[in-house]
């Protein structure tokens, strides 16, 4: 079975600095994609980052940036020179192989994270 | 702009009512469609997998007949909670599947409130 935890229920920055997101997961499959999306009080899903099981190269995103650590299990979110609008509820997800190109996403608990002026 | 439309984001009604809401894929076509239920300050829960053409696959524990959906077309895929009570007041969100390594675009949501 497929899981992913996020232990952060809450995390607070200040604003301009870093920070970072954990996510850890669990599987099976050799195969997998992991995501972050972002979700504002609004409540749309905004997709930030994707991260390859093959891919040997952590990804980026402009301020986003994915640290990627196979053999932990680990698929950290780093935020860089964070700003007030970066508040929101960030969720890490998996998605499962298989299911030919659209296989679902399983989602973490989210992490809150509230950036102070 | 957005790649996944759902409607409505937002529904008021009595307890019994049946409520229907919709998503659209705007430039692609999706054959699978992922139907999402969130509680506040909780993760998004999936409900079913809507299939384009067949049988909706519901996760465990949702029920078939309460949570009817169809898919009739490569654009549209439709949840309708049937004679909604206000344990089914809830954050509804759908999203839509597209090829391997991309991510799913997602709707931007409905808020259910049954009275």
């Amino acid at each position: 079975a497929q899981k992913i935890t996020q232990t952060q229920p809450g995390m607070f920055v200040q604003e301009k600095e870093a920070v970072t997101l954990d996510c850890t997961y669990d599987t099976s499959d050799q195969s997998y994609g992991l995501f972050w999306y972002k979700q504002p009080s609004s409540g749309e899903m905004i997709f930030l980052i994707y991260q390859g099981s093959y891919d040997e190269q952590n990804a980026t995103e402009g301020r986003y940036s994915l640290n990627f650590q196979k053999a932990r299990k680990s698929a950290n979110l780093v935020i860089s020179a964070s700003q007030l609008g970066d508040s929101a509820m960030y969720f890490c997800a998996m998605r499962e192989q298989g299911s030919g190109n659209t296989g679902k996403l399983i989602f973490g608990q989210g992490t809150t994270l509230q950036v102070k002026p | 702009g957005a790649v996944v439309s759902q409607h409505p984001s937002r529904v008021i009604c009595k307890s019994g009512t049946s409520v229907k809401i919709e998503c659209r894929s705007l430039d692609f076509q999706a054959t699978t469609m992922f139907w999402y239920r969130q509680f506040p300050k909780q993760s998004l829960m999936l409900m079913a997998t809507s299939n384009e053409g067949s049988k909706a696959t519901y996760e465990q524990g949702v029920e078939k007949d309460k949570f009817l959906i169809n898919h009739a077309s490569l654009t549209l895929s439709t949840l309708t909670v049937t004679s909604a009570h206000p344990e089914d007041s809830s954050f509804y969100i759908c999203s839509a599947g597209n090829p391997a390594n991309q991510p799913q675009h997602f709707g931007d949501g409905t808020r259910l409130s049954i009275l």
